[in-house]
């Protein structure tokens, strides 16, 4: 069974302080892992998809990365519309679609 | 282009009532799913079609819950009767069959007194 593990539950940072949230995962066969933000009262939006271990992808201050057992959600200089509850979910093989999810990071920036 | 959309957005009813919630996917994609959303349990995907046909649907949680796919463009996820513990935000999400990303709506938060 497909598991995600993320960590910390919640993150409080300062506006302009870096830091990364971990996403562990357990699956027989990685056809993607992925990452979504969610703001209060929305659906989660797409944000990155990684397929093999060493990628990375970057979108402003987002920079998500990839190992055999984990990825990262680096945040550079973060900034208070960061805040979101960031998701992390995997794709096993087979000709199935379904998304595994993490119980998420809940990220607060403060000014 | 517009993205997923469901509805209502808000649901409230009583116990044993009947609920349908409403999705329509995106264009031209030929996946949908449907997930629940509660704080204990976190984001489940309860069943998901491809090109109009459930494949699998063994996340729904008892025969109260149904959901058909009459054509390309909708959705529907019924409950019946409804239960208290059925409250939850509902997200329907699509994508294309060539490609993995799948697309949320912005879900229906059911309250069930």
């Amino acid at each position: 069974e497909d598991q995600v593990t993320q960590s910390p539950e919640a993150l409080r940072l300062q506006e302009g302080e870096s830091s990364s949230l971990n996403c562990s995962y357990t699956v027989s066969g990685l056809r993607g892992l992925f990452w979504y933000r969610q703001d209060p009262g929305k659906g989660p939006e797409f944000l990155f998809t990684l397929y093999s271990a060493g990628e990375e992808k970057e979108k402003e201050r987002l920079k998500a990365t990839l190992t055999k057992k984990e990825s990262f959600l680096h945040i550079t200089a973060p900034k208070p519309e960061d805040s979101a509850t960031y998701l992390c979910a995997v794709q096993g093989p087979g000709s199935a679609r379904q998304l595994t999810f993490g119980s998420g990071t809940q990220l607060t920036v403060l000014p | 282009d517009a993205g997923v959309i469901q509805s209502p957005r808000h649901e409230v009813t009583e116990m044993g009532q009947e609920v349908t919630l409403r999705c329509k996917p995106i264009s031209g994609h030929n996946s949908l799913f449907w997930y629940r959303q509660t704080m204990m349990r976190g984001l489940e995907l309860l069943i998901y079609f491809n090109n109009n046909v459930p494949i699998d649907d063994s996340g729904m949680p008892e025969d109260r819950f149904s959901a058909k796919m009459p054509n390309a463009s909708f959705s529907t996820l019924k409950i019946q009767p409804s239960e208290p513990r059925d409250s939850a935000v509902y997200f329907c999400a699509s994508s294309f069959a060539s490609q993995e990303t799948q697309y949320f709506g912005p879900g229906t938060r059911l309250l069930v007194l």
